[in-house]
C-alpha cells in the first residue's frame, strides 16, 4: 500500500466539467509535488508546494489549479480542459526540498477528457 | 541530446536471469534516483545514491560519479519484476525537489 493517496483512480470529464483531483500524506512531509504523465514517457513536473506555500509552477496553464489547503493534502481542480490533458496524473511528497530527501509517489488519478 | 539517458529502451529477460540496466548523465549531480513503475501506475522509489553502492534484496545500484554512469541491477529476476524503471538525477545547484528523468526501461520478466 502506498502511504501518498490519490484519489479517484479514474475520472473521465468533458471538457466543460470542473472536478479536482486530490492527494493526502500522513508522513509529516512538508512538499507535495504534482506531475504529468502521458504514456510511455517520464512524468513531468508541474507544480511543488513547500511548507504549504506554491513554490514551483511550471508554466503550467491556468486551467490547472493547485490547491495545499494544510500539510496533508494537496488538491489539482481542473477547468475546460483539453483532449491532450488526458494523462496520468501522479502526487508525490518529500521531508522537504532538499537534494536528499526522497519522493514518495501516490498510484496516480488517470484522467480521460472527452 | 537528453540529460539522462538510460538503454535499453526494452528489456526482455527469461526467469532468473541477471539484469543490468544503464544511466548515463551528462549534468553535475547531487543525487541520483532509480524509481519502478508497474503497469498500474505508481511509483516507488528504489534507491537514492550519491555514490558507491547500495542494495536491497535483489536490487544492487551502483554509480560511478567520475564517468556520470549508474547501473542497476536485479539478481534472479522473477516475473514480479516486470515493470518500467526510470533512472532520475538532481542537478547540482537546482532544488532538491526538481528530478530530471530519463526515458525508463520496460523490463519483462517470463516464466
Amino acid at each position: 500500500d502506498t502511504e501518498v493517496t490519490q484519489t479517484p483512480k479514474h475520472l473521465v470529464m468533458g471538457m466543460t466539467n470542473k472536478k479536482s483531483l486530490k492527494c493526502e500524506q500522513h508522513m509529516g512531509h512538508r512538499a507535495m509535488y504534482w506531475y504529468k504523465q502521458k504514456a510511455k514517457k517520464p512524468p513531468e513536473l508541474m507544480f511543488v508546494y513547500s511548507y504549504e506555500k506554491l513554490s514551483i509552477n511550471e508554466s503550467v496553464p491556468s486551467r490547472f489549479s493547485p490547491e495545499c489547503p494544510n500539510s496533508s493534502l494537496l488538491n489539482l481542480h481542473l477547468h475546460a480542459l483539453q483532449p491532450e490533458d488526458s494523462a496520468l496524473y501522479l502526487c508525490a511528497s518529500s521531508r522537504g526540498t532538499a537534494y536528499n530527501q526522497p519522493q514518495h509517489f501516490g498510484d496516480g488519478t488517470r484522467l480521460s477528457i472527452l | 541530446k537528453n540529460e539522462v539517458e538510460q538503454s535499453p529502451q526494452n528489456l526482455t529477460a527469461q526467469e532468473g536471469e541477471f539484469i543490468t540496466i544503464n544511466c548515463s548523465y551528462s549534468v553535475g549531480i547531487s543525487a541520483l534516483h532509480w524509481l519502478q513503475q508497474h503497469p498500474g501506475g505508481g511509483i516507488v522509489s528504489l534507491f537514492m545514491l550519491s555514490s558507491g553502492k547500495k542494495k536491497h534484496g535483489r536490487l544492487i545500484a551502483t554509480i560511478n560519479i567520475q564517468e556520470k554512469h549508474s547501473s542497476l541491477h536485479i539478481t534472479a529476476s522473477h516475473p514480479r519484476d516486470s515493470a518500467v524503471y526510470i533512472c532520475a538525477v538532481t542537478s547540482s545547484g537546482t532544488s532538491g525537489s526538481r528530478l530530471t528523468f530519463g526515458e525508463g526501461t520496460q523490463l519483462t520478466v517470463n516464466p
